[in-house]
């Protein structure tokens, strides 16, 4: 069953450098989103990306934050300069249609923390 | 701006008990609701989609329903069983946008 993947599932950084998380979204699917989970908080919407161009996006998702479709299969978040309170689950997301009408599948997330 | 909330923060049952979780949303105005299932430290996995134009779904022991005018879902798991222990998520996209913005979920323990 096709599913996103997301690597790396655990990256521990120190505060102030640079990271990028990795996703493949399923292959035929449109839309793709990052959101994060703050331990024992809510999963937050952070960012939605579609034909190559952010279509929404969060308050959180600031200046620090960039997402990027290098190729015809991955797509990236990247965090420039990160801060403790970046630690968190990433979760990637994609879904197939249009209008936010379908189904969202999730990956397994990337723990990060930052220390 | 859009709020969910889920009720009870925690439930416990004994095996092969049938229950209902809840969920509450303030905005009506939504595309579809889906219900998420989370393993501790693990990721999202979609149980059930309802689409705004439907009452209710159906997927094995789950059944979702959805009542709009009164902003409100209901995830009933019928015949519970221990591999059902997890926290359960709902999340609503509203109209005009591509987010899901979710409950705080609640964690099932299914006592064997």
């Amino acid at each position: 069953e096709p599913e996103v993947t997301q690597t790396p599932s655990h990256q521990v950084t120190q505060m102030g450098q640079e990271v990028i998380l990795r996703c493949v979204p399923i292959s035929n699917h449109l839309y793709f989103y990052w959101y994060r989970q703050i331990l024992g908080q809510k999963v937050e919407f952070l960012v939605s990306f579609y034909n190559n161009e952010i279509s929404e996006k969060s308050e959180i998702f600031d200046d620090q934050f960039s997402v990027e479709r290098p190729d015809g299969s991955n797509f990236t978040l990247k965090i420039r300069s990160t801060k403790l309170e970046d630690s968190a689950m990433y979760f990637c997301a994609s879904s197939t249609g249009t209008d936010g009408g379908t189904e969202a599948f999730f990956g397994q997330g990337t723990r990060l923390t930052v220390v | 701006k859009q709020e969910v909330t889920q009720i009870p923060a925690a439930l416990s049952v004994p095996e092969g008990e049938n229950l209902v979780l809840n969920c509450s949303f303030t905005d009506s105005a939504i595309y579809n609701l889906q219900w998420f299932r989370q393993d501790p430290g693990k990721g999202l996995t979609s149980l059930l989609l309802i689409q705004s134009s439907q009452r209710e779904q159906t997927s094995g022991r789950l059944n979702a329903s959805l009542d709009k005018s009164s902003g409100r879902s209901t995830l009933y798991i019928a015949a519970s069983q221990p591999g059902d222990s997890a926290t359960y998520l709902c999340a609503a996209v509203n109209t005009g946008s591509y987010q899901l913005t979710f409950g705080k979920g609640t964690k099932l323990s299914v006592i064997p």
